[in-house]
């Protein structure tokens, strides 16, 4: 079936770019997400791209998508310890929001 | 808007109790989800509904849960009996639409622990 892979663990330190990758099974994705949970918290949706995209910028953060390797990653500039965080990548299969697959999560954590 | 809103934010109970979730979704989405959310399988829908009628209740338990949305604005999920492999915490979410490009939006979620 349909499958999200992540590392479940990223360090970095503030100021540094973080990179968040994630790989994805089902090649008709037509949409793929980001979202970020904070501690406490439910998710919020931080970005998306439609698959026939092969980035998407918004402010510090950039998405890149590589459809022929299935491969997604989320990069986020200049990294403040407020971003610290799990994020999830999810994949949407058949075009509806009932088919949204999430991967494990990354937990990100910003070191001052 | 106060955006989603579940109750309680956290329930402890004991094996073999019946536990009720409860959540309003943001005022005209049409789309309302429950999921599950563990260490171990991540998170999982257990079911969602679009306008009051259930779309996809694959990934729920029957035996012991049942979810309901009596009316555009409120939904139960609710576990009887409940077993300590139901602690986890449990999300709802809505949404406007249901195709891809929708926002789900998610509530703080319920962190249940059954002893």
């Amino acid at each position: 079936g349909e499958d999200v892979e992540q590392s479940l663990f990223l360090s970095v330190r503030e100021g540094d770019s973080s990179v968040i990758n994630c790989t994805y099974t089902d090649s008709s994705s037509t949409y793929l997400y980001w979202y970020k949970q904070e501690p406490g918290a439910g998710l919020q949706l931080l970005t998306y791209i439609f698959s026939n995209m092969d980035m998407k910028q918004d402010q510090r953060l950039t998405v890149l998508l590589n459809k022929k390797d299935k491969h997604l990653s989320l990069r986020i500039a200049d990294t403040q310890t407020g971003d610290s965080a799990i994020y999830f990548c999810a994949e949407i299969y058949g075009g509806s929001q009932g088919n949204l697959i999430f991967g494990k999560g990354t937990k990100l954590s910003v070191k001052p | 808007d106060a955006g989603v809103i579940q109750s309680p934010r956290h329930e402890v109970t004991e094996m073999g109790q019946e536990v009720t979730l409860r959540c309003k979704p943001i005022s005209g989405h049409d789309y309302l989800f429950w999921y599950r959310q563990t260490m171990m399988q991540g998170l999982e829908l257990l079911v969602y509904f679009n306008n009051k009628a259930v779309m996809d209740d694959s990934g729920m338990p029957k035996d012991r849960f049942s979810a309901k949305m009596p009316n555009a604005s409120f939904s139960t999920l609710k576990i009887q009996p409940s077993e300590p492999r139901d602690s986890a915490v449990y999300f709802c979410a809505s949404s406007l639409g249901g195709q891809g490009g929708e926002t789900q939006y998610f509530g703080p979620g319920t962190r249940l622990l059954v002893l």
